[in-house]
């Protein structure tokens, strides 16, 4: 089975900050990649596929980078509605999500 | 837009069997992935297991937690999806989420839509 690791597992960032979550695969998933974000209560929203193909209609500052075993979330300029759980998934193989970042306010 | 719509959940005792259903109002289940995904309380996202459509065979695959104990079905009749659980245990707890699979070169793909979820809770 492939295993996911995120990390940082909980990150405090400010309005405008730039922020970066990393992704880490087991094995090399090519850049079968996907990220969702996730607010209290709510199902998860796709942000980006394919590592690097931002989902329709999410904002610009989202971006997405990687391949092989390592893969990166960028958020270029945090706003307030950035603020939740963030998660990785790999579908080289079935489909397995990392444990969430938590971005917070610092 | 796809509109995805469990319902089934509630509260079993362990051991106890439970049935989920997804409605997809205006979208054809049966030409589309699909997939369900469970959150526990608290904890992160968790696959669980997937079916093809009717064009890539209709095959299943499940999570190794699940599998053995859960099944997954559609009804191309009703146009709804269905996830058998049997043999319930307390770590089976989660709010269950139906969604579609977008399949990228054979791989299984990402998710780009979700229900809303569904509350299952084992416990005696």
């Amino acid at each position: 089975d492939i295993q996911m690791t995120q990390s940082p597992s909980t990150l405090s960032a400010s309005v405008g900050d730039r922020v970066t979550i990393t992704c880490r695969a087991s094995q090399s998933i090519s850049t079968w990649l996907a990220w969702y974000q996730q607010k209290s209560g709510k199902a998860p929203r796709l942000l980006i596929y394919k590592a690097s193909s931002l989902e329709s209609g999410v904002p610009s500052r989202f971006s997405g980078s990687g391949s092989g075993t390592e893969f990166t979330l960028t958020i270029s300029s945090l706003q307030p509605d950035d603020f939740a759980t963030y998660y990785c998934q790999q579908y080289n193989s079935y489909l397995t999500f990392g444990q969430g970042t938590k971005v917070e306010i610092k | 837009e796809v509109q995805l719509v469990e319902s089934g959940g509630g509260l079993v005792k362990p051991g106890g069997s439970l049935r989920l259903s997804c409605a997809a109002p205006g979208f054809t289940l049966s030409n589309a992935w699909m997939s369900w995904v469970r959150q526990a309380p608290g904890k992160g996202l968790e696959w669980v297991g997937r079916i093809k459509n009717k064009a890539d065979g209709g095959t299943t695959d499940y999570a190794a937690p699940v599998k053995g104990r859960f099944t997954l079905s559609r009804d191309d009749s009703e146009n709804t999806l269905s996830l058998q659980m049997n043999s319930l245990k307390t770590e089976d707890t989660a709010v269950y989420y139906c969604t579609t699979l977008t399949p990228m070169s054979g791989y299984s793909g990402y998710v780009k839509y979700w229900g809303q979820g569904t509350l299952v809770t084992v416990s005696s």
